[in-house]
């Protein structure tokens, strides 16, 4: 089945303890993003990645890292996270930024 | 800068009545065009994308789009709908640096 996981689906974690929400998707698509939203602001792109090791900062990137090393993956990593990251992220692919988008089922983050 | 304005945050519409959910766009660059819709406590799927060719776009569940250049706008629209389309809508323009920016989205809500 073709789909996009994102792991972990909750997460409560302290200000600074540094995590990575992992992504995979198994349609070999080339174009992969990170997304936050939050009530009242939609979706915000915090990075995008075009291909394996080529990555762009979206609209929202302050605070986050992100990797792509393999096709498949697109970590999102939070260095040192705070209260302000607290929100519910959405990972998604498609073959280009043209194409249609297939999200993962979200993670919910919340920062102490 | 580009930008998705979404002109209303909450429409309710009785059952079986038509509805339009407006979207505007600014960029001064060719865009692609996308509706998504998240039910409850969902993630996001493609309602319907408009890329070239035809302005009236057909998508799922009855619904279809009409890309306006002059006016640059998508709004959506679905001559009938049912309590099933509750959810959120989110319009989405991919502009030429693979950036995807999305409105705010656009609560539908459905009155017996």
């Amino acid at each position: 089945e073709a789909q996009v996981t994102q792991n972990p689906r909750y997460l409560i974690t302290v200000t600074g303890k540094k995590l990575t929400v992992t992504c995979s998707q198994n349609m070999n698509h080339e174009y992969m993003s990170w997304y936050r939203q939050d009530p009242g602001l939609g979706l915000r792109q915090i990075y995008y990645s075009m291909n394996v090791e080529v990555t762009d900062k979206g609209d929202v990137p302050e605070g986050y890292k992100v990797s792509r090393k393999e096709k498949r993956n697109f970590p999102l990593i939070l260095e040192s996270p705070s209260p302000n990251q607290t929100s519910l992220y959405f990972c998604a692919s498609s073959l280009n930024s043209g194409g249609t988008q297939y999200f993962g089922p979200g993670t919910r983050l919340t920062v102490l | 800068a580009q930008s998705v304005t979404q002109l209303d945050s909450q429409v309710p519409v009785f059952e079986e009545a038509p509805v339009e959910l407006r979207c505007n766009y600014s960029s001064s660059v060719s865009v692609y065009l996308f509706w998504y819709v998240q039910y409850p406590n969902q993630g996001l799927q493609l309602l319907l994308k408009y890329l070239s060719g035809s302005t009236l776009v057909k998508g799922i569940n009855g619904f279809e789009a009409e890309f306006n250049k002059s006016q640059t706008s998508f709004h959506l629209r679905k001559p009938s709908v049912h309590i099933s389309d509750t959810a959120e809508y989110f319009c989405a323009v991919s502009v030429g640096d693979d950036k995807i920016i999305f409105g705010k989205g656009t609560r539908l809500h459905i009155l017996p």
